[in-house]
């Protein structure tokens, strides 16, 4: 199975802070990747596809990058509504695989 | 607008069954792969089974292989989970996905 290894698994964050989280593969997944947001009792919510295309109706603050086996989640300017807990998705390879996410904390 | 309805959640002993089923509207499930995720209270998520548009293809995690089957029902616009030999590690919250769309998912509890 693809590993993938997010971090930090935590962060502190002011709002209007440049915030940046990483996926690493285990293994090449090309750009077979997914973030997600999910905030407290809710269903996740898809922000980024294909790596780097952003989701219909998501804000541009938010954008993805990279290829092969790192991947990065960049907020440019956090939002008070940012604060939730982000994961990774590769679907490259079964059985698809999250990363084990991060918790973006108010500081 | 496109929604996901999951339901047949609940508590059930260990070694028990349940089928859990998702309802779509806004679109038809026979236009796309379905996929089930859950996640453990508190913890993170897992990618359980997806199956493809005419259900001929279907792929499991290995820890409910043999125990979970996902199946749909592309009349009745609705997508299937059946588990088997149910365990205390299956409990969890679980959803229904279509292509980033999710459910507000369902909780299945396994306990004496």
């Amino acid at each position: 199975d693809i590993q993938m290894t997010q971090s930090p698994s935590s962060l502190s964050a002011s709002v209007g802070d440049r915030v940046t989280i990483t996926c690493r593969a285990s293994q090449g997944i090309r750009n077979d990747l997914g973030w997600y947001q999910q905030k407290p009792g809710k269903a996740p919510k898809r922000l980024i596809y294909a790596a780097s295309s952003l989701q219909s109706g998501v804000p541009s603050r938010f954008s993805g990058s990279g290829s092969g086996t790192e991947f990065t989640l960049t907020i440019s300017s956090l939002q008070p509504e940012d604060f939730a807990t982000y994961y990774c998705l590769q679907s490259n390879s079964y059985p698809f695989t999250f990363g084990g996410g991060t918790k973006v904390e108010i500081k | 607008e496109v929604q996901l309805v999951e339901s047949g959640g609940g508590l059930v002993q260990p070694g028990g069954s349940l089928r859990l089923s998702c309802a779509a509207s806004g679109f038809t499930v026979s236009s796309s792969w379905m996929t089930w995720v859950r996640q453990t209270p508190g913890k993170g998520l897992e990618w359980v089974a997806n199956i493809n548009q005419d259900g001929s293809a279907k792929n499991y995690v290995d820890s409910v292989k043999g125990r979970f089957t996902i199946s749909r029902d592309n009349a009745k616009n609705s997508l299937y989970l059946q588990m088997n030999s149910l365990r205390a590690e299956d409990t969890a919250v679980y959803y229904c996905v279509r292509d980033g769309i999710w459910g507000q998912g369902t909780m299945v509890t396994v306990a004496s």
